[in-house]
């Protein structure tokens, strides 16, 4: 499709809790990228994809994020253990090529009480 | 690394006024940089990218590499332009992050 689809809308999780989020790219794009959004302004990015591998992973928090794009499902990002400070909207991007802005999905909106 | 700074959180305009949302970047190499809209409940949109040199929306930018600036200007703002605005740097090369700056929030009051 023609829409980057993010699921869920809406997360809540307990502290110590695990979040999964997932994002279908657009169909036809190579890179993946993952942003994280607190106080609803600061994008901080936290890793890329080329298609199923790992092309930029500096922005991860390496303890307890993870993530995967495997082919034929969606790209996944998943939280151990969530913390209270990870409270946040995750965002997903996809990209064809160079040149070209990214699309955005409308995000995840991860709370943790 | 590269940096983007929006000096304005808010931006407060009346309908018919000219706007313009400051964007300054420092990055050693050759950028790509990009405007990015978010209307309200709605996810970030592609506004404008500098390679291109369109006007999308009324919305002009022009890269001064000089001032490594990159503002968004409008020459008459409507009401429907109120939104979050976010300009953003990309390195030259396929693949790599986007650093957006923290954004403005643009009011246009009727």
């Amino acid at each position: 499709g023609e829409e980057v689809a993010q699921t869920p809308k809406h997360l809540v999780r307990g502290e110590g809790q695990k979040a999964k989020l997932y994002c279908a790219p657009i169909k036809g794009h190579s890179y993946v990228f993952w942003y994280q959004q607190v106080l609803k302004n600061e994008f901080k990015f936290l890793i890329s994809f080329q298609n199923e591998n790992v092309f930029d992973e500096t922005g991860m928090p390496k303890e307890r994020f993870s993530a995967k794009c495997l082919p034929n499902s969606p790209c996944s990002l998943e939280i151990q253990a969530t913390k209270l400070e990870d409270s946040a909207v995750y965002f997903c991007a996809s990209s064809q090529s160079r040149g070209e802005g990214y699309t955005f999905g409308s995000g995840t909106r991860l709370t943790v009480v | 690394a590269q940096r983007v700074t929006q000096p304005e959180k808010l931006l407060s305009v009346f309908k018919g006024a000219p706007v313009e949302l400051k964007c300054n970047y420092s990055y050693s190499g050759s950028p790509e940089l990009f405007w990015y809209v978010q209307y309200s409940r709605q996810r970030l949109q592609l506004l404008l990218r500098h390679i291109s040199r369109e006007s999308i929306k009324g919305f002009t930018a022009d890269l001064n590499k000089g001032e490594t600036s990159f503002h968004l200007k409008k020459p008459f703002a409507q009401e429907e332009d109120s939104a979050m605005y976010y300009c953003a740097l990309r390195p030259g090369n396929a693949g790599n992050m986007l650093t957006f700056g923290g954004g403005t929030r643009l009011m246009v009051k009727p």
